[in-house]
């Protein structure tokens, strides 16, 4: 079935440094890809999102791009803040008969200290 | 235009009691779909709903678990006679259609515990 990994955290590092968290996939066809962001004690926000091979997803200064020979869509942030602490997730939409359902990674715990 | 709407935030229930969880989907949202969040763990999807249909149950539990989404008025996650593995984080999400490119909007959750 559908599945998607990510890298095991939580991640800790200091404001400004480069932020990678990597995520890898499993699906049958040629799913979307998703990083939402869930901040403390609230629901998931999209981040940003990749629907074909080779598409680069951007928003608030992350990005990531969708990579079907390695099937991965790993994040990264050139100088992260403070505000950046929260946690992350990776999502696939396979389409087919799973058209609307998105699979989950486990989550990736960001702390960023000053 | 508001967000997706879920109430209530917080739900204390006894084991056996039932749980009734909600959800308004944005304006304009036809499709609806809930998630379980048990600690520390990843989202879980449960149920795709469109209005008075069900579409996707796979991830329902058999048992004690419904919902329905009726032709007025919200969304509704039931949990029968409720136990403490229960206790989760239930997200309810919109998207205007279906398909792998559309996004769905997260509301804020409800946050169950059974004691």
């Amino acid at each position: 079935g559908d599945s998607v990994t990510q890298m095991e955290g939580p991640v800790t590092l200091s404001e400004e440094a480069f932020l990678t968290i990597n995520c890898t996939y499993t699906a049958t066809g040629y799913p979307s890809l998703f990083w939402y962001v869930q901040y403390p004690g609230e629901g998931l926000q999209l981040l940003l999102k990749a629907t074909k091979a080779d598409d680069k997803g951007s928003n608030k200064g992350f990005e990531a791009t969708y990579r079907k020979e390695t099937t991965s869509f790993h994040l990264e942030k050139g100088s992260v803040q403070v505000s950046d602490s929260a946690v992350y997730f990776c999502a696939l939409n396979a389409g087919g008969t799973s058209y609307g359902k998105l699979t989950f990674g486990q989550g990736t715990i960001l702390t960023v200290h000053p | 235009n508001a967000g997706v709407m879920q109430n209530p935030r917080h739900l204390v229930r006894r084991r056996g009691q039932e749980a009734r969880l909600r959800c308004s989907p944005m304006k304009g949202h036809s499709h609806v779909y809930w998630y379980r969040q048990l600690p520390e763990e990843g989202l879980k999807f449960m149920v795709y709903l469109q209005k008075e249909n069900i579409i996707d149950e796979s991830g329902m539990p058999k048992e004690r678990f419904s919902a329905e989404f009726p032709k007025e008025g919200p969304s509704i996650l039931r949990i029968q006679q409720v136990v403490r593995g229960d206790s989760a984080a239930y997200f309810c999400a919109s998207s205007r259609d279906v398909g792998t490119s559309y996004e769905q909007y997260f509301g804020p959750g409800t946050r169950l515990t059974v004691t």
